[in-house]
């Protein structure tokens, strides 16, 4: 089974570019590495997806080496409203179901 | 326009009962899924179908079946409801299952069984 492994947690201040690594040693070769935001009492929200080298949105950038093993999320000059738990997800290499496994999430906290 | 809608939001019954949550989505998407979160935050896929056919079936209870009448409603019914299955329970639903494109979350609906 693929399994992710992120931070627990993470501390920042207001206006920090914050890096939020993601270890997915199993990857499929077809998959995909998404990454989620979840506030409190609210479903996760799609932040960002990629399948190698780097992708860039309005909201944050995700940078994935050539290996694929793990994934950075990078979020810039984050403000007080980035607090929240951000998941990665990928695909499970060998298995035919594809299951589709968030990892344990990192807790963010943004302070003033 | 709410894309993915749970119903009920807060759900509290007594252990024994049988209980259904409700999911539609209006993104005219294939696939839908339903997630458990537990108290500790952790979010694990449960089942997923695809145009109305079961493609993922996580390790969960015979006591959690879902059905989906047509693409756009995976509804997850759940019989002899134990302790153990308070939760949040999330529906979401995305246009494919391999690399899992984009899903969209529904608020969740919070089971507490006491």
């Amino acid at each position: 089974l693929a399994k992710t492994t992120q931070p627990i947690s993470m501390d920042s201040y207001e206006g920090q570019e914050v890096n939020i690594t993601c270890s997915h040693n199993n990857i499929a070769t077809n998959d995909y590495i998404t990454w989620y935001q979840q506030f409190p009492s609210q479903g996760p929200r799609f932040i960002i997806q990629g399948y190698k080298t780097k992708v860039t949105n309005e909201v944050a950038s995700l940078f994935i080496p050539a290996d694929r093993k793990s994934s950075t999320l990078s979020l810039p000059r984050v403000s007080l409203s980035d607090t929240a738990v951000y998941y990665c997800l990928v695909g499970d290499k060998g298995d035919s179901s594809y299951k589709l496994i968030f990892g344990s999430g990192t807790r963010l906290l943004v302070r003033p | 326009d709410t894309a993915v809608s749970q119903t009920p939001k807060y759900l509290v019954t007594q252990m024994g009962n049988d209980k259904s949550i409700k999911c539609e989505q209006n993104l005219g998407h294939d696939t839908m899924y339903w997630y458990k979160q537990d108290s500790k935050k952790f979010l694990k896929i449960m089942f997923s179908y695809n145009n109305k056919e079961l493609i993922i079936n996580e390790t969960v209870p015979n006591r959690f079946s879902p059905k989906s009448p047509d693409k756009a409603h995976l509804n997850l019914h759940i019989n002899s409801l134990e302790l153990g299955d308070s939760a949040v329970y999330f529906c979401a639903s995305s246009q494919e299952v391999r690399g899992h494109t984009e899903a969209f979350f529904g608020q969740g609906t919070r089971l507490t069984v006491v």
